[in-house]
């Protein structure tokens, strides 16, 4: 069964430090989503992308956020200069039509 | 999307039917109920969704009141790998994709 896969899946970082989080969408999927779930809370919406685009994104999807899809296969999360606060567990997803979606495992990121 | 309310939290004994209640009572006409459930920090699920007329699938049934406003998700015969967080979320389809918004969700506890 095709599945959402990402890597890697725990970074440990200093605050300042540039990440960028991977992820291997399902192959036929056109729609792209990044979330993440800080310790203890609910799952946040980052960003969403389709047709090489950003077709929405949330507050918490600021200037040191960005998305990429460098080929036809990965997309990434990058966060420029980390905080403490963006410790969390960061989830990809991706749908075919644009309604289920379909969540990796994940990658905890932890910043010192 | 609508708001949705569930119990924080609800039990069920092993081989029994799990009736996970959500209440949506501003869903709008064109808001589907879509059920998830996170299994201890992996990324979220996708279980089912429904518009109107009652679902089933492998893993659940979604029974939707006739008035919208409310929906229970079932699942027949629970299992401790049952154990999660379920997320019932009212969300409408877009053509470029669209965020989930995660509430608290409601823990399900199986016990043998």
């Amino acid at each position: 069964e095709p599945e959402v896969t990402q890597t890697p899946s725990h970074q440990v970082t200093q605050m300042g430090q540039e990440v960028i989080l991977h992820c291997v969408p399902i192959s036929n999927h056109l729609y792209f989503y990044w979330y993440r779930q800080i310790l203890g809370q609910k799952v946040e919406f980052l960003v969403s992308f389709y047709n090489n685009e950003i077709s929405e994104k949330s507050e918490i999807f600021d200037d040191q956020f960005s998305v990429e899809r460098p080929d036809g296969s990965n997309f990434t999360l990058k966060i420029r200069s980390t905080k403490l606060e963006d410790s969390a567990m960061y989830f990809c997803a991706s749908s075919e039509v644009g309604d289920e979606q379909f969540f990796g495992p994940g990658t905890r990121l932890t910043v010192l | 999307d609508a708001k949705t309310t569930q119990p924080p939290s609800m039990d069920c004994a092993e081989g029994r039917a799990a009736n996970l209640p959500c209440n949506h009572s501003t869903i709008s006409g064109n808001e589907y109920v879509y059920w998830y459930r996170q299994i201890h920090s992996q990324g979220p699920q996708y279980i089912i969704h429904g518009l109107k007329n009652n679902e089933t699938n492998e893993m659940a049934s979604l029974i939707i009141t006739e008035d919208r406003k409310s929906s229970t998700l079932i699942l027949p015969h629970a299992t401790l790998r049952d154990t999660a967080v379920y997320y019932c979320i009212a969300h409408r389809f877009y053509n470029q994709g669209g965020k989930l918004i995660f509430g608290q969700g409601t823990e399900l506890s199986v016990k043998p």
